[in-house]
């Protein structure tokens, strides 16, 4: 096990449903990230969490709202998502930011 | 906008033989250079990392050589066996930058490495 821990692994869902993707580490980590991994793309970066306070957004649809309670839990809530929105989303902690990042499984997420 | 770039996009090497992955940079600000191995199913996992304070590190089978004049570094695999195919990304950041965002990495390589 990584240390992080992403549910569901896999989603499928509709253009007008809402989900909520959910990534726990067991780190101690202080800093999360949101990623998504499309097919021949760089991961690209989502979302930063820096001591549960959002640093970074980088121009990200708002049908993709991220929330981080505390410093060990994060979550992407999705609603009317678009077919071009299918790929795997990867959460990842660090100690800092920008430094050694541990990633989770990931989240299969299918938009039909 | 910063960039990674990475090649060659897939790699074909027979066991026992060297895999070399590239990657370059533009940002002469970046000073933390990782590798990270994704097998299918799984999130990438940290391989190897270096800092521009040195040119080479070694770690069992795995090198990084970074050559920071090129904005260069790259990837070596000794003795490849089937066990590294997996696809390979390289990345990089400016710790020192007191920023708050994480990782740019590259388009990722396919390694199939025959038996």
């Amino acid at each position: 096990e990584t240390g992080v821990t992403q549910t569901p692994r896999h989603l499928v869902m509709g253009m007008t449903n809402k989900k909520s993707l959910k990534c726990e580490q067991h780190l101690g980590h202080n800093a999360m990230y949101w990623y998504k991994q499309s097919a021949k793309k760089p991961l690209e970066l989502m979302f930063v969490y820096n001591f549960k306070e959002q640093t970074e957004n980088n121009s990200v649809p708002s049908r993709f709202s991220p929330e981080c309670p505390n410093s060990s839990h994060l979550f992407l809530h999705l609603h009317t998502l678009q077919p071009e929105d299918s790929a795997l989303y990867l959460c990842a902690s660090s100690q800092q930011t920008r430094t050694e990042a541990f990633f989770g499984q990931g989240t299969r997420l299918t938009v039909v | 906008q910063q960039q990674v770039k990475q090649s060659p996009q897939s790699l074909i090497v027979q066991k026992g033989g060297i895999s070399i992955i590239n990657c370059a940079y533009e940002n002469t600000a970046f000073d933390y250079f990782p590798w990270y191995q994704q097998f299918p199913g799984k999130g990438p996992a940290l391989l190897i990392a270096i800092r521009p304070d040195v040119s080479e590190k070694k770690e069992g089978r795995f090198t990084i050589s970074f050559n920071k004049s090129a904005k260069q570094f790259s990837l070596h695999i000794m003795d490849s066996q089937p066990g590294d195919s997996a696809t390979y990304f390289c990345a990089a950041s400016m710790v020192s930058g007191g920023g708050a965002d994480g990782l740019t990495f590259g388009k990722g390589t396919h390694l199939i490495i025959q038996p």
